[in-house]
C-alpha cells in the first residue's frame, strides 16, 4: 500500500529552527508537496518540488531525496503564528494525490 | 479568502437531519473535489468532478450524495449520518482534473458534528 509517515506533533520556541520529516512509500513520484493549515483555515501550499535538492522559499526550506522516499519542510526564526498543522503529500505515478495525517506544530514563547 | 468558499462554516445535524454542505468557486476551474479530514487521519479523497461529471467516487456511503450543477458549484447532500462522520469536510478546486495535486485551491472547510 501507500504511506506516508511524519510526526504527529513537534512543539519550538519563538526564534528557532524547526525540521519537519516526511518519508514516503508510493507507487511511483511525480512532485510532493509540503502544505500549512492553520486551525479553521483552508490549506495552502507552501511548496511544490520534483527533484532532488533544496529549494527556499523565504523562511521556509524544502528538501527532498527520492532514492530515500524522504523529504523535510525546515522552518527558520520561527514567529507565532507558525503554529499551524503541516502536511506532506506525494503525487504518484497515476498522479493520485497521497496525503499524510499531518504534523501539528505549536509554537511557544 | 483563497478564491474557494464553503458554507456553512460549521454543522451540527442529528442522525435524522438532511442538510446539504456548498462549495463555490470563481477561478475558472474546471475540477472540484471534496475530502474528508479526521483528526491526526490523512486527508480523504471523497468525489471528483471534471466539466460537471463525476470521474471518481472513492467507496463512499450512499448516505453522501454530491452533486455539480455547474462547473463552480460543488454540494454535498448529507442525510442518516453517522457520529464517526463527524469531521472537516474541505472543498478544492483545480484548473483541470488529473493534475495530482498540482494548483489545488482548498476551501477552508465545514465543520460537521454528527449527534
Amino acid at each position: 500500500g501507500q504511506n506516508i509517515d511524519q510526526p504527529t506533533e513537534m512543539t519550538a520556541t519563538e526564534g528557532a529552527i524547526v525540521q519537519i520529516n516526511c518519508t514516503y512509500q508510493t507507487s511511483g513520484f511525480n512532485g510532493l508537496f509540503w502544505y500549512q493549515q492553520h486551525a479553521g483555515e483552508a490549506p495552502t501550499c507552501l511548496t511544490s518540488t520534483v527533484l532532488d535538492g533544496v529549494e527556499e522559499k523565504g523562511r521556509f526550506t524544502s528538501f527532498l531525496r527520492r532514492t530515500k522516499g524522504y523529504s523535510y519542510l525546515l522552518l527558520k526564526e520561527l514567529q507565532m503564528k507558525d503554529s499551524a498543522s503541516y502536511l506532506c503529500a506525494v503525487t504518484d505515478s497515476n498522479y493520485q494525490l497521497i496525503w499524510g495525517a499531518g504534523t501539528k506544530l505549536i509554537i511557544k514563547p | 479568502e483563497t478564491g474557494v468558499t464553503q458554507t456553512p462554516r460549521h454543522l451540527v445535524m442529528g442522525m435524522t437531519n438532511k442538510k446539504s454542505l456548498k462549495c463555490e468557486q470563481h477561478l475558472g476551474h474546471n475540477a472540484m473535489y471534496w475530502y474528508k479530514q479526521s483528526a491526526k487521519k490523512p486527508l480523504e479523497l471523497m468525489f471528483v468532478y471534471s466539466l460537471e461529471e463525476r470521474v471518481e467516487n472513492n467507496s463512499v456511503p450512499s448516505r453522501f450524495s454530491p452533486e455539480c450543477p455547474n462547473s463552480s458549484h460543488l454540494f454535498l447532500h448529507l442525510h442518516t449520518l453517522q457520529p464517526e462522520d463527524s469531521a472537516l469536510y474541505l472543498c478544492a478546486s483545480s484548473q483541470e482534473s488529473g493534475t495530482g495535486g498540482y494548483g489545488y485551491t482548498f476551501g477552508s472547510g465545514t465543520r460537521l458534528t454528527v449527534v
